[in-house]
């Protein structure tokens, strides 16, 4: 059975920065890409990085809203994708998903196995 | 502002039918496929449709969904209270090599 376990997140004061896991099994983690999806309170969904499996050269994607800000990594010994997030701010307050994504190439992915999140509150 | 377009929100009585549509542009519905997900806030958003319109094995056929040119469309037949959740889109943008969400509709059965 998959599964897909966010950690990493908890009170955190403003300008500093967190590095968020995404532990999966169940499946091959090397052979999948992996997504980090955010939540901000009352608000929709928002994409925030892919990172493609080795097949695909490991490249990475970022939303433009995030790009500079964050970075994502993975490490397919330990089954783990990492979201770094930089200089955080009030408004990166979020529950924080990560999500396997299967797909191929530049832009076929869709995500089918999420976690329950991993909750961020930034205080100032 | 979501680069896809979603109602903000929708209601219909238990058994009634409902459908949810989801408005693009060339640069993403257009050219790739889309994806349906439900979330309840705090869960773990679940995947309703992929490819357009094929449904993961334990997603019951009352949901389903369709394309046509640079809009998509979610149906859902035979209304249960448990339906009650956010809908949202999905699908990639070649122009912003990212993936997109629409901005969600928020079901409410009656």
């Amino acid at each position: 059975e998959v599964h897909v376990v966010e950690s990493g997140g908890g009170l955190v004061q403003s300008g500093r920065s967190l590095r968020l896991s995404c532990t999966a099994s169940g499946f091959p983690f090397g052979d999948f890409a992996v997504s980090w999806v955010r939540q901000a309170p009352g608000k929709g969904l928002e994409w925030l990085g892919l990172i493609r499996s080795s097949l695909w050269g490991g490249t990475i994607d970022y939303a433009a809203s995030v790009k500079g800000t964050i970075s994502i990594s993975r490490d397919d010994s330990k089954g783990t994708a990492y979201l770094q997030i930089f200089s955080l701010k009030a408004e990166d307050t979020a529950m924080y998903y990560c999500a396997r994504a299967p797909g191929w190439g530049a832009n076929y992915y869709y995500f089918d196995h999420w976690g329950q999140g991993t909750l961020v509150t930034v205080s100032s | 502002q979501s680069v896809l377009t979603q109602p903000p929100s929708i209601s219909a009585a238990p058994g009634q039918k409902v459908t949810i549509s989801c408005s693009g542009s060339n640069s993403n519905i257009g050219n790739n496929y889309v994806s349906w997900y439900q979330h309840l806030p705090g869960t773990a958003p679940k995947l309703l449709i992929y490819d357009n319109s094929d449904r993961p094995s334990g997603i019951p056929g009352r949901f389903s969904g369709s394309k046509s040119g640079t809009s998509a469309t979610l149906v859902i037949t035979g209304l249960q209270a448990g339906d009650e959740a956010d809908y949202y889109c999905g699908t990639w943008d070649s122009s912003l090599s990212a993936a997109v969400f629409g901005g969600g509709t928020m079901l409410t059965v009656l």
